[in-house]
């Protein structure tokens, strides 16, 4: 079973400009997450995406967004990028089974992405 | 919300020694406590995970025990290889925050040859 794909892998991109990263989860996956990991915060929760609706949110600003498609693929964005935004960014999913049993992440690689 | 707390933050360790990896959490409503090894270039993947039903749980060279009286959770890693440096993540997550999950800092193992 192929494992959960993000693309690109590096990215670099400069301050101002907006950015998409992708994320294929694993087959029969329906639950998607991103977490940015950065040195200084660590893993720190974005958002997850059940059958294309946003579940949970992370305190992240506006500038931070994504979707999910009829497909269970799904996209981030970042709009109007600061160089604190330089981070890797990680996609995950997960068979959720029901509201009353959490299910482990699997995660992807990441996208490395640098603000210049 | 959630805090998790890990320690220590680096560990270094002889081979074929055991490692133990110590992570508290802060909100009593969670109940999956899943730890993660990531290597370098890599993204975490997931080693072992336990319910807040079960006090403790192995697989092969892999233990985690939870004390939910005192919201502790730890890693035992026995007979310890080269290969199991990394970093090491534990998490927890309840079901009032769904899949969202709340990582440690993390603890970089080295593992001496």
């Amino acid at each position: 079973k192929a494992g959960v794909t993000q693309t690109p892998r590096y990215l670099i991109k400069t301050r101002g400009q907006q950015v998409t990263l992708s994320c294929s989860p694993i087959s029969g996956h329906r639950s998607v997450s991103w977490y940015q990991q950065t040195p200084g915060q660590g893993l720190q929760f974005l958002f997850e995406y059940f059958s294309e609706t946003q579940r949970n949110k992370g305190n992240f600003p506006g500038r931070f967004s994504g979707r999910q498609f009829s497909n269970s693929r799904s996209e981030m964005n970042v709009s109007t990028l600061e160089l604190g935004d330089s981070a890797l960014y990680l996609c995950a999913s997960s068979f959720y089974l029901r509201q009353e049993y959490n299910s482990p992440l699997h995660f992807g690689n990441g996208t490395r992405l640098t603000v210049t | 919300g959630e805090n998790v707390e890990q320690h220590p933050s680096t560990l270094s360790v002889q081979e074929g020694d055991s490692a133990v990896i110590k992570c508290t959490y802060s909100d009593s409503a969670s109940n999956y406590f899943p730890w993660y090894k990531q290597e370098l270039g890599k993204g975490p993947q997931l080693i072992i995970d336990i319910r807040s039903n079960v006090g403790e749980k192995k697989d092969q060279r892999i233990a985690v025990t939870l004390n939910k009286t005192a919201k502790h959770f730890s890693l035992h890693i026995t007979e310890t290889q080269p290969e199991d440096s990394a970093v090491y993540f534990c998490a927890a997550s309840s079901l009032n925050y769904g899949q969202n999950f709340v990582f440690g800092p993390g603890t970089r193992l080295s593992v001496l040859p």
